[in-house]
């Protein structure tokens, strides 16, 4: 029964520091993806995990960024030797895209909030 | 992937219905049409989702012409609480729904 969750809700890190975000989907569904928001923006789309199938990465921004879906269930999005304008919301959803067409809509869980200094 | 596009923002007054349009010139056979609300500080939330003519339920109705070209968001009487950014998406497999856009900022008024 429970939503998607994120932690940590904030983190405030050093410039040149690596981060690990998480992200725990609703159990079940298959598909994950991660998001950056930047204040005042849209979402920006990072990476896509479906089930066993290769993720999608075409949205990170740079090699400093990867993620991994272990298990098929949880995620971690590492953010290495951290910028500044890496400084945004980070936000994972979750969907299960099996259930039929038309019905992959997404869960977004509350955001971890990352400030680079 | 198709794109869309809405206006950057809207006001209106407590009690006004206010209809959101999107536009979606290139979008496929495939591709449903999701309308996601995001208020401060938290996740997009699934307001509603269609494929072609009306749909509605308890939040908001969507319309959509034949054409299905564009798209309507209707929410009936805004509150304050209804303040928040709606983004408009078009796709329907898994990992088609994958650019959010700018969303429209809706500010409702006292």
């Amino acid at each position: 029964g429970a939503g998607v969750s994120q932690s940590p809700s904030n983190k405030v890190t050093e410039k040149g520091k690596d981060v690990e975000l998480r992200c725990d989907p609703i159990s079940g569904h298959t598909a994950l993806y991660w998001y950056r928001q930047s204040l005042g923006q849209g979402l920006e789309f990072l990476i896509y995990f479906q089930g066993n199938s290769a993720p999608d990465k075409s949205g990170l921004p740079s090699d400093r960024f990867s993620a991994e879906r272990t298990g098929g269930s949880v995620s971690t999005l590492t953010i290495q030797r951290t910028q500044q304008e890496d400084s945004a919301v980070y936000l994972c959803a979750s969907s299960d895209p099996l259930r039929g067409r038309g019905t992959d809509t997404q869960y977004f869980g509350p955001g971890t909030r990352l400030t680079v200094l | 992937l198709a794109k869309t596009t809405q206006p950057i923002s809207m006001d209106s007054y407590e009690g006004q219905e206010v209809n959101i349009t999107c536009s979606h010139n290139n979008i496929a056979t495939n591709d449903y049409i999701t309308w996601y609300q995001q208020f401060p500080s938290q996740g997009p939330r699934f307001i509603i989702q269609g494929y072609k003519t009306k749909v509605t339920n308890e939040v908001a109705s969507l319309f959509i012409p034949a054409d299905r070209k564009s798209s309507t968001l209707s929410l009936p009487r805004v509150s304050l609480s209804d303040t928040a950014v709606y983004y408009c998406l078009v796709g329907g497999n898994a990992g088609n729904m994958l650019t959010f856009g700018g969303g429209t900022r809706l500010m409702v008024k006292p």
